[in-house]
């Protein structure tokens, strides 16, 4: 199966509320991204981590990593409905140059 | 341009086609990657041009899809005998090559349809 797996396939929270999505990978990487795609504007990059890093912040996103489990997961505080999109972690290995390995994605709902 | 283009926006052929479909990236990024997105579905990584080095092709799913990066800047991702299954928006997106974890910005698809 693809390196790069989010769950939940899918989340519908209330606005104002804080979603969470993890993603889990099987090899080494050299960074872990976060991106979300809709329909408006397509796929944007959101966050980048490091392997050497275990969480970064941006705006209302927090990201974490555990290498040691292999698993990250992306915070969205106070969300909105603007935040409704697909969101997905794409892992750049270790010893694959610039190849980069997408999940699924997790489908966000946000109700306003 | 100011971001990645792709052409044409949509596309539908008749099995067993061939079909070219392009991406300008943007200017200055010397690297290069196509993915394919079914319905739903996560990319599938394809392809990826770095520079003048030879291309990573580990993602191409059979020997009728083939790519070109002329000039080191416009790309071509060429299916030849088009199947069912081949049924797809195609994404290209760009980053500059001299580090590793540059983010990569992504044009709006091509999405083909194989009748």
């Amino acid at each position: 199966s693809q390196q790069g797996e989010e769950d939940p396939q899918a989340l519908s929270i209330q606005e104002g509320e804080n979603a969470t999505m993890n993603c889990s990978y099987k090899t080494s990487i050299n960074n872990l991204q976060w991106y979300r795609q809709n329909s408006g504007r397509g796929l944007v990059h959101l966050i980048l981590i490091r392997s050497n890093e275990r969480e970064k912040h941006s705006g209302r996103l927090r990201v974490t990593l555990d290498t040691s489990k292999k698993s990250s997961s992306l915070l969205i505080t106070a969300s909105r409905a603007a935040d409704t999109a697909s969101y997905f972690c794409a892992t750049v290995l270790r010893t694959g140059g610039f190849k980069t390995i997408f999940g699924a994605g997790t489908r966000l709902f946000v109700k306003a | 341009g100011a971001g990645v283009s792709q052409s044409p926006s949509n596309k539908v052929t008749e099995k067993g086609k061939d079909v070219e479909l392009r991406c300008d990236p943007i200017s200055g990024h010397t690297a290069l990657y196509w993915y394919r997105q079914s319905l739903g579905q996560g990319l599938e990584f394809l392809i990826y041009f770095q520079g003048n080095s030879a291309p990573d092709k580990s993602g191409l799913p059979s020997d009728r899809f083939s790519a070109e990066r002329t000039g080191g800047s416009v790309s071509t991702l060429t299916i030849q005998r088009t199947q069912q299954e081949d049924s797809a928006v195609y994404l290209c997106a760009s980053s500059r090559s001299d580090r590793v974890d540059n983010e990569q910005f992504f044009g709006p698809g091509t999405r083909l349809t194989v009748l």
